[in-house]
C-alpha cells in the first residue's frame, strides 16, 4: 500500500519563482527522504530527514517535517529550468525489518523559461 | 548512477517465457531492492536482499524470484512473463536497511515490454 502521497499532482511555475511540494504518510517513521527522477533515468536522492528533525536544508532546497501531522514539505527556492522533474517522498516504517522504502506517486513540476 | 549498472537496459519478450534481469554494484553496500515502476503507482519493492544468499518479499512479488550469489549481484527472475508485468524496473542500493532505512542509490532502470 502506498505509505506517502505526494500533493499536488503536477506543478508548473515560472523560473525563478519557489516551488512547495507537500507529502503526507500513514504510519510511523524513522526517517522520510526526497527522491527527484529526470525523465527516463533512475531516481537521485536529495535529501533525507530523521523523525526528531523539523527542518533541514541543502542548497536550494529545504523541508520541513510534522510528523503530528504526518506530513513534510519540500521547497526548491530559485528554481531552474533543470530543476524540472518527477519528485517523490519515501519513507521507512518503525516496524524493523529491511522492508526498503515506501514511496508516493509523485509530484510533476515543471519549469517555464 | 553511483556504481550501479542493470541489465539489459531495454526489452521486449512474449508472454509465457522467462526472463532475467541483472543488477551489479561496485560499491559493497549490503541492502540490495528490485522496484517496479508504473503510472499512477509510483514505485513499488518487489524483493529485497539483505545479504548474499538473504532476501524476502516485497510488496507485489507474485510472480517473481531473486536471487543473490555475490555481493555485487541481484537477479531477478519473471518465471513467466504476462503482460501485467510490462514496466520499468529499478534496482537500489542501501548501506542500512534493516529498521533504519539510509538513502538508496538507482540504477538506471529496464524498460520491460510483455507482448
Amino acid at each position: 500500500s502506498q505509505q506517502g502521497e505526494e500533493d499536488p499532482q503536477a506543478l508548473s511555475i515560472q523560473e525563478g519563482e519557489n516551488a512547495t511540494m507537500n507529502c503526507s504518510y500513514k504510519t510511523s517513521i524513522n526517517n522520510l527522504q526526497w527522491y527527484r527522477q529526470n525523465s527516463g533515468r533512475g531516481l537521485v536522492h536529495l535529501i533525507l530527514i530523521r523523525s526528531n528533525e523539523r527542518e533541514k536544508h541543502s542548497g536550494r532546497l529545504r523541508v520541513t517535517l510534522d510528523t503530528s501531522k504526518k506530513s513534510s514539505s519540500l521547497l526548491i527556492t530559485a528554481s531552474r529550468a533543470a530543476d524540472t522533474a518527477s519528485y517523490f517522498c519515501a519513507t521507512d516504517g518503525t516496524g524493523g525489518g529491511a522492508d526498503g522504502l515506501t514511496f508516493g506517486k509523485g509530484t510533476h513540476l515543471i519549469i517555464q523559461p | 548512477d553511483a556504481g550501479i549498472t542493470q541489465s539489459p537496459r531495454h526489452k521486449v519478450t512474449e508472454t509465457g517465457t522467462p526472463v532475467t534481469l541483472r543488477c551489479h554494484q561496485t560499491e559493497n553496500h549490503r541492502y540490495m531492492y528490485w522496484y517496479r515502476q508504473d503510472p499512477g503507482h509510483g514505485l513499488r519493492l518487489i524483493h529485497y536482499s539483505y545479504g548474499v544468499k538473504d532476501t524476502d518479499k516485497g510488496e507485489v512479488s507474485d510472480g517473481y524470484s531473486v536471487s543473490r550469489s555475490k555481493t555485487e549481484d541481484f537477479l531477478l527472475t519473471l518465471e513467466s512473463a504476462t503482460s501485467s508485468q510490462t514496466s520499468v524496473y529499478f534496482c537500489a542500493i542501501s548501506e542500512r536497511g534493516q529498521a533504519v532505512v539510509d538513502e538508496q542509490y538507482f540504477g538506471p532502470g529496464t524498460r520491460l515490454t510483455v507482448t
